[in-house]
């Protein structure tokens, strides 16, 4: 089975300038997550897709990020324009079960620096 | 929202000791616990769950505990090895996966 395909692995840009990040999920999971890990915490849950709908944005700093996932497949997360304070590794997930269903997997993470 | 709070922020043990490291949650309806172990620079990976109708799981020298009456659930880790340093990870889920802030494990050789 392959897993959850993220690119790209690292990216460095200049405070106010735009980012995008793309996640493939594992095939025929419907559910798929954004986190966002800073360094030394926990991974903080910015959205969650069911299928192309969203479940919950209440984390997603809305005014700066924005994601989709069309066609309830492949999904994008944009940054713009992106803050210092946004640097963190950002992970792609994805279950088979909605909710709380457990079968979480992750993909890579592509780690953003912003100077 | 859920709120998973994890202790301690730091362990290090002796090899061939034992580990535990305790998460406590705030979700009642929270009913399915995971652990997860991340390396430096890698992805988060599953080690063991629990689900809330089960008080214990084991698997080798991994084991899980739930306290759902008071929102508790830790990890042990027995007869450590170095290759088990790593930041390790509690999370509660309810209809989203909520972590706690992790915990570094150090094993001395």
């Amino acid at each position: 089975e392959a897993g959850v395909a993220q690119s790209p692995r690292y990216k460095i840009i200049e405070k106010r300038q735009s980012v995008a990040f793309w996640c493939n999920p594992i095939s025929g999971h419907a559910t798929l997550y954004w986190y966002q890990q800073i360094l030394g915490q926990g991974p903080k849950l910015l959205i969650q897709f069911q299928n192309n709908g969203v479940v919950d944005d209440s984390q997603l700093p809305k005014d700066r990020f924005s994601a989709e996932r069309l066609k309830g497949v492949d999904s994008t997360l944009k940054i713009q324009p992106a803050k210092l304070e946004d640097s963190a590794v950002y992970l792609c997930a994805s279950s088979s079960l909605s909710g709380g269903g457990g079968g979480y997997t992750f993909g890579s993470g592509t780690r953003l620096t912003v100077v | 929202g859920e709120n998973v709070e994890q202790h301690p922020s730091t362990l290090s043990v002796q090899e061939g000791d034992s580990a535990v490291i305790k998460c406590t949650y705030s979700d009642s309806a929270s009913n399915y616990f995971p652990w997860y172990k991340q390396e430096l620079g890698k992805r988060p990976q599953l080690i063991i769950d629990i689900r809330s109708n089960v008080g214990e799981k084991k698997d080798q020298r991994i084991a899980v505990t739930l306290n759902k009456t008071a929102k508790h659930f830790s990890l042990h880790i027995t007869e450590t090895q170095p290759e088990d340093s790593a930041v390790y990870f509690c999370a509660a889920v309810f209809y989203k996966l909520s972590f706690g802030a992790g915990t570094t494990v150090t094993v001395r050789a």
